[in-house]
This record gives structure tokens, sequence and C-alpha cells, in this order.
């Protein structure tokens, strides 16, 4: 069974820094897509940014960037010049492409940011 | 155009008691997912619709819980009766498509669920 791993329940970074928020996973799977979900407090989880397995170059999202390492089922989301908006949970999900369109997430990642 | 939207945002109930959540999704999305997020822990798949049909209702955790999609519009998720394990933050998802094409899936803000 697939499994996605946060190991940081909780992470804070001064702002205008960087801070990057690290998710393993294990699957027997060559083909899949990964997923970072930011939830702020009392709102909605949204998109933040995707990773196609097969696809070697790292995805970017403006401030928002992956490390996508296949080999080593890692896939670790950076945020550069953080911002007060960016405090929220971190979900990192997994899914494959098959016929079930359910994701697997990890457990979250809270972020704190410093004024 | 509206989002994903649930309701109530925050239940409390007590055990053996019934609580029916709704989700409406985006308007159009033929997909609609349930999930649940449990103190501190990972969120999990509950199941999925296509349409009225259950495409996939593997993480249901028993038969206390009921989901229906009554038309294909929005989706209730029914707990009868609650138990304590049964605390935590439903969400609620919806895509336009699925299949092999990861459409992006829009979450609800979730129904906090406290069973006392």
């Amino acid at each position: 069974a697939q499994t996605v791993t946060q190991s940081q329940p909780e992470m804070s970074v001064q702002e205008a820094e960087t801070v990057t928020l690290s998710c393993t996973y294990d699957t027997s799977e060559s083909d899949y897509y990964l997923f970072w979900y930011k939830q702020p407090p009392s709102r909605q989880m949204i998109l933040v940014i995707r990773q196609e397995a097969y696809k070697q170059q790292n995805a970017t999202e403006n401030r928002f960037s992956v490390n996508f390492q296949k080999a080593a089922k890692s896939f670790s989301l950076k945020i550069s010049d953080s911002q007060l908006g960016d405090a929220a949970m971190y979900f990192c999900a997994y899914r494959t492409p098959r016929g079930n369109n359910d994701m697997r997430f990890g457990a979250g990642t809270r972020l704190t940011v410093k004024p | 155009e509206a989002g994903v939207t649930q309701f109530p945002s925050h239940s409390v109930i007590e055990k053996g008691q019934t609580v029916t959540l709704r989700c409406d999704p985006i308007s159009g999305h033929d997909n609609l997912y349930w999930y649940r997020r449990v103190m501190g822990k990972e969120i999990k798949f509950l199941l999925h619709f296509v349409k009225e049909s259950k495409q996939d209702e593997s993480g249901m955790p028993n038969n206390r819980f009921l989901a229906e999609r009554t038309g294909g519009t929005y989706s209730t998720l029914k707990v009868q009766p609650a138990e304590l394990e049964d605390s935590g933050v439903y969400f609620c998802a919806s895509s336009l498509g699925g299949g092999f094409y990861p459409y992006e899936q829009y979450f609800g803000p979730g129904t906090r669920l406290t069973v006392t």
C-alpha cells in the first residue's frame, strides 16, 4: 500500500527566509503524481504544486518549488521569500494514474511564519 | 464561481446520536470525494462518487457511515450511531473528471465533528 510520511509536525520560518518541508512516500508504482496542498486556518485546502513522476524536471510555481528525488522517494517543498500568508498546514499527497482517484495524504506540517 | 461548500462547519454531538454532513461540489463536477482527518493524523480517503454512483467506497470505516449523492449533485454523509472515534474533520472534494488524468481536486473547508 502506498504511504506518505511527513516527518515534521511543525516548522517555523522567519519572514522573507526560505523553508523546506519534507515528504517521503512508499510505492511500488513507477508512474504516479505527487502534490502539495496548503490549508490556511479555517479555510479551504488548495493545491500548491504538482509533480508528475515521469518528469525529471522539478515543478516550480512562483516562490514554491519541489525537490523530487524519485529513487529516494522524496518530495520536499521549498518556499522562498516566505510571507505571512504562507502560514498554514501543508499536506503532501500521492496518487496513481489508475482507475482509483483517491489520494494518499501525509499527516501534515504546520508552518508558522514569524514577522 | 462558488467553490466546494460544506455544512455544518462544526458539529458537536453525543455518542449514539446521528449526524449528517453535507457537501455541495462545484457545479459541473461529476466526481465527488469524501476524506477524513482524525486529530493529528493523515487525511484518509473515504469514498468517491461519479455522478450519483459510488465508484469506490473502500475507505468507509464501517456500516455506521452512509454516503449518498442523490441526482449527482450534493452529497450527504450520515454517521449513525456516532462513536467517539468518529471525531475529526471531514473534507469533501470535487473534480471535473477522473480516471487516468489527475484532474485537480478542489476541497471544501471541512466539517469538524466532535463526538462527546
